[in-house]
């Protein structure tokens, strides 16, 4: 069993709706990631919250909204996304930042209609 | 120039044999490197992380890295079919210290 959970594992979304994507890991460590990954190419880094501050990618959309409720628990809020935004969104975690392996959770497929 | 490079593959071995990747990153700084293991439609896996000159050895897997030619490798002995699937290099940097960036991965198919 992984030890950082995501869900939904699968989500079909309109390009007018509201979701949101939640992980949560029981690991103690302070820093969590989003990742991208579309079919065929490597993960591709969103945000990275390291002791619940935020660190952005700059060229994601504004239509992803990240949050940090605690150091356990992070979520992605999406808005009017695109059909180009259907991807597996990976959530991960490490002890300390860059240094440390990133544990990955299951990951959610988002399809975007 | 790419980030981090790596062959994208397939890479098809006989059961048995010994499966050698390699990876090649740009930044000079970088301090940590990884291999993941990605099967098909699942979230990757971590198999290696290296952090200093030389080898580390984790049962049929062996890491290589060799910081001044900014090159690092995995072995895999005794290739199963099992092992068949996509493998990330990931490196820190360049950005900082919390940027993790993937190669964009090679495929290694065992044959039995």
């Amino acid at each position: 069993d992984t030890e950082v959970t995501q869900t939904p594992k699968h989500l079909v979304m309109g390009m007018t709706n509201k979701k949101s994507l939640k992980c949560e890991q029981h690991m103690g460590h302070r820093a969590m990631y989003w990742y991208k990954q579309k079919a065929k190419k490597p993960p591709e880094l969103m945000f990275v919250y390291s002791y619940e501050k935020l660190s952005i990618n700059e060229s994601v959309p504004s239509r992803f909204s990240p949050e940090c409720p605690n150091s356990s628990l992070l979520n992605l809020h999406l808005h009017a996304l695109q059909p180009e935004d259907s991807a597996l969104y990976l959530c991960a975690s490490s002890q300390e930042g860059g240094y440390s392996p990133l544990h990955f959770g299951n990951g959610t497929r988002l399809t975007v209609t | 120039q790419k980030e981090v490079e790596q062959n994208s593959g397939p890479l098809s071995v006989p059961e048995g044999a010994i499966a050698s990747l390699n990876c090649t990153y740009s930044d000079r700084g970088s301090q940590s490197f990884f291999w993941y293991r990605q099967y098909s439609g699942k979230s990757p896996e971590l198999i290696m992380f290296i952090y200093s000159n030389g080898d580390k050895e984790d049962g049929r897997f062996t890491a290589q890295l060799n910081k001044a030619s900014q090159y690092v490798s995995l072995l895999i002995r005794d290739s199963q079919p099992s092992d068949s699937a996509t493998y990330l290099c990931a490196v820190n940097g360049p950005g900082g210290y919390q940027k993790v960036t993937f190669g964009t991965g090679t495929k290694l198919q065992v044959i039995p």
